[in-house]
């Protein structure tokens, strides 16, 4: 069994500042996947970044990167120089080696401050 | 490319009542997965279909369930309808649920809307 758990429900941001997001997980298998969604208003859940537990480098794509701690299990996301149109819910999720089941954490909203 | 569609977008109905949700995934991709979204459960995973077949399961009622047509193409079904199944729909397409053969991505529809009255 997966579990996916995210501390914070809300946070806030002022535009062109950096914030990060926690996400802490809990799988048995050894080799496994995470994940940052990103779900705006339109509902549609948008790939943020992805990290393949067996690679120790960090991974980062343009402004968004992830701090991936294996042996404690934390997988935060951290945005930096945020625009208005971050705001959105995110979600941290896990997969497995086998099938394409995704566990959700309960996400976190982020409010991008003019 | 067209993305994942699914179809309708909103759906209003009644207590007791049955539907029937649709999802076209990218072409070229042969996994769906179907995932429940609530205010209070949050994204739950109902099923996923691979080559016409359903190879995984959440924890969810016998009035949950799908299929897969030869197109990959899938449809979720929900009988004897409950207030508490209003949610969002999401359906997610792969293209091949082994991450050994190198697709990790789930790439997600813009999901139905169903208010169960």
């Amino acid at each position: 069994a997966q579990t996916v758990t995210q501390s914070q429900p809300e946070m806030s941001v002022q535009e062109a500042e950096t914030v990060t997001l926690s996400c802490t997980y809990d799988t048995s298998e050894s080799d496994y996947y995470l994940f940052w969604y990103k779900q705006p208003p339109s509902r549609q859940m948008i790939l943020v970044i992805r990290q393949e537990a067996y690679k120790q480098q960090n991974a980062t794509e343009n402004r968004f990167s992830v701090n991936f701690q294996k042996a404690a299990k934390s997988f935060s996301l951290k945005i930096s120089d945020s625009q208005l149109g971050d705001a959105a819910m995110y979600f941290c999720a896990i997969r497995g080696t086998s099938g394409s089941r995704l566990t959700f954490g309960e996400g976190t909203q982020l409010t991008v401050n003019p | 490319k067209a993305g994942v569609t699914q179809t309708p977008r909103y759906l209003i109905k009644t207590r007791g009542q049955q539907v029937t949700l649709s999802c076209s995934p990218i072409s070229g991709h042969r996994s769906v997965s179907w995932y429940q979204q609530t205010p209070g459960q949050g994204l739950q995973f109902l099923f996923e279909y691979f080559s016409e077949t359903q190879r995984n399961k959440g924890n969810f009622p016998g009035r949950f369930s799908g299929r897969q047509f030869s197109n990959s193409r899938s449809e979720m079904n929900v009988s004897t309808l409950e207030l508490g199944d209003s949610a969002l729909y999401l359906c997610a397409s792969s293209l091949h649920p082994s991450v050994r053969a190198g697709h990790t991505e789930a790439f997600f529809g813009q999901g139905t809307r169903l208010t169960v009255v």
